[in-house]
C-alpha cells in the first residue's frame, strides 16, 4: 500500500539553527499537510498546501515556518530559527482530493529535538 | 468554534474485554466529517474510519464498531474482545466542509494487558 514517507525520523538541532523536514507524499495525491504533536499532547494542524500555494494555515504557522514543493515528489517544512518550543513530532499528510470527506494519510513523523 | 473532546485520558482493560472510547464534538457547520486515527507506540498515525454528518448509520468492521449520534454530537468507538495489539492512543478528529484542517481531540490512551 502506498505510504507517506518522512525523513529524517529524528532530527536534533541547536536552538537558532534552521531545520528542513522532508516528506514524500503518496504519488497521486495533490493535497499536502503538516501537523505537529508536542510530546503527550494532541495533534495540531500547521498548514495545508495545494498547487504550489498555501491553502490554509494555523496561528502556529508564523513567519518562522515555510513550506515548499521543490520538485515533483518532495514536500518540505522549514523552520528558519528554531526555538526550544519547536521540539515536537512533525507529521506530514497527503490526500488525493481536497474534499473534506477525504482521509488524510499520515507519515511516520519526524521527531524534532531542539537543544 | 470547532472542538473535539475525548474525556477519557487513559483506559486500561484486560484482553477480551470490550471497551468504548468516547468522542464529543462541537461545530456550527451542518456538513462535517469525523475521523478516528490510531497511534501505536511506534508513533505513526493510522486512519481507521470516516463518517459524514448526514450518514448516521453505525458501522462495524471486524472487532471495531462506531456509533455516530448527531443528537448528542458524539462519535464513539468500540473495540470488542480487545487484544494487546490494540494498545495505542486513539484520536478522534473533525473536519468541516470548508476547511482543510483536521481538528484533533487530545486522544485516549488504551492499554490492553494479557
Amino acid at each position: 500500500e502506498p505510504e507517506v514517507t518522512q525523513t529524517p525520523s529524528h532530527q536534533v538541532t541547536q536552538m537558532g539553527q534552521e531545520v528542513i523536514l522532508r516528506c514524500v507524499p503518496i504519488s497521486n495525491h495533490l493535497y499536502f499537510y503538516w501537523y505537529r504533536q508536542i510530546l503527550g499532547q494532541k495533534v495540531e494542524f500547521l498548514v495545508s498546501f495545494y498547487n504550489n500555494e498555501i491553502s490554509e494555515k494555523s496561528e502556529i504557522f508564523d513567519d518562522q515556518f515555510s513550506v515548499e514543493r521543490p520538485d515533483g515528489s518532495n514536500f518540505t517544512l522549514k523552520i528558519r530559527s528554531t526555538k526550544l518550543e519547536d521540539s515536537a513530532m512533525y507529521f506530514c499528510a497527503s490526500s488525493e482530493f481536497v474534499q473534506a470527506n477525504q482521509p488524510q494519510h499520515f507519515g511516520d513523523g519526524t521527531r524534532l529535538s531542539i537543544l | 468554534a470547532q472542538k473535539v473532546t475525548q474525556a477519557q485520558t487513559e483506559i486500561s482493560v484486560v484482553e477480551k474485554e470490550d471497551v468504548t472510547l468516547d468522542c464529543v464534538y462541537e461545530t456550527r457547520d451542518t456538513t462535517y466529517y469525523l475521523f478516528w486515527y490510531k497511534q501505536p507506540p511506534s508513533g505513526e498515525l493510522v486512519f481507521l474510519i470516516r463518517r459524514n454528518s448526514f450518514d448516521e448509520q453505525n458501522e462495524i468492521s471486524g472487532r471495531y464498531s462506531w456509533n455516530f449520534q448527531k443528537s448528542t454530537s458524539s462519535f464513539n468507538f468500540t473495540i470488542t474482545a480487545s487484544q494487546v495489539v490494540d494498545s495505542a492512543v486513539y484520536f478522534c478528529a473533525l473536519r468541516n466542509q470548508a476547511g482543510t484542517a483536521l481538528i484533533f481531540g487530545k486522544g485516549t490512551t488504551l492499554s490492553v494487558s494479557s
